[in-house]
């Protein structure tokens, strides 16, 4: 009865190197959401896909940030050449058709 | 756009000293609000949604209720085991909507 399943649980990374977030859904889910939660605030929404398709992805920013969710796999977070203020945690929730989201454990992510 | 405002920002009872936490919200038409509970370092963790104005969920010592512009969480007789941010969030009807959620009331619940 896995729920949510993100690695790594904490990631650190130079500035200027790629990260890469993975989670994997709930059995039997097949949407998937990204979220950004800084120390003292709230969860901010950045994207929303499905098998092979980006959905939603109004919360994230043009540059650098990209999100996958390919047929076979987990989904992937990819923040390219990070700049300090993208140390986080980063969290990923899954729905099924009635779209409640369920949450991961989440990555920390500390650019240094 | 959506909002989701709650109070108070922080919370410190005694063992055994109900009391209730508010979210208010703005959204053109509610298909769920939903409430989470998240420990430090944790994700969160899934407690209720709640659909109509009028509805009730409990859970253990927690009650959550709906009105037209806010929900409540009701806690009765809180335990240490208790303490913990708790989170509300909205989601509009139509479709795809995403969810907007507070930024949280963080519970202290003192031996």
């Amino acid at each position: 009865n896995a729920g949510v399943m993100q690695n790594p649980r904490h990631l650190v990374r130079r500035r200027g190197q790629e990260a890469r977030l993975r989670c994997s859904p709930m059995k039997g889910h097949s949407h998937v959401y990204w979220y950004r939660q800084l120390p003292e605030e709230g969860l901010k929404f950045m994207v929303y896909l499905q098998k092979e398709n980006i959905i939603d992805e109004s919360g994230m920013p043009k540059e650098r940030f990209s999100a996958e969710f390919p047929k076979e796999g987990p989904s992937i977070l990819r923040i390219q050449q990070v700049v300090r203020g993208d140390s986080a945690a980063y969290f990923c929730a899954s729905s099924g058709v009635d779209q409640t989201q369920y949450f991961g454990p989440g990555t920390r992510l500390l650019v240094l | 756009e959506d909002q989701v405002t709650q109070s108070p920002e922080a919370l410190r009872l005694q063992e055994g000293e109900s009391s209730s936490l508010n979210c208010s919200y703005t959204v053109s038409g509610l298909r769920g609000l939903f409430w989470y509970r998240q420990d430090p370092g944790k994700g969160p963790e899934f407690l209720f949604t709640l659909y109509s104005a009028g509805e009730e969920k409990e859970k253990e010592r927690l009650k959550a209720t709906l009105t037209k512009k806010e929900s409540f969480l009701h806690i009765t007789a809180p335990k240490p085991e208790d303490s913990a941010t708790y989170l509300c969030a909205v989601q509009a009807t139509g479709g795809y909507q995403k969810v907007t959620f507070g930024t949280g009331t963080k519970l202290q619940v003192i031996p």
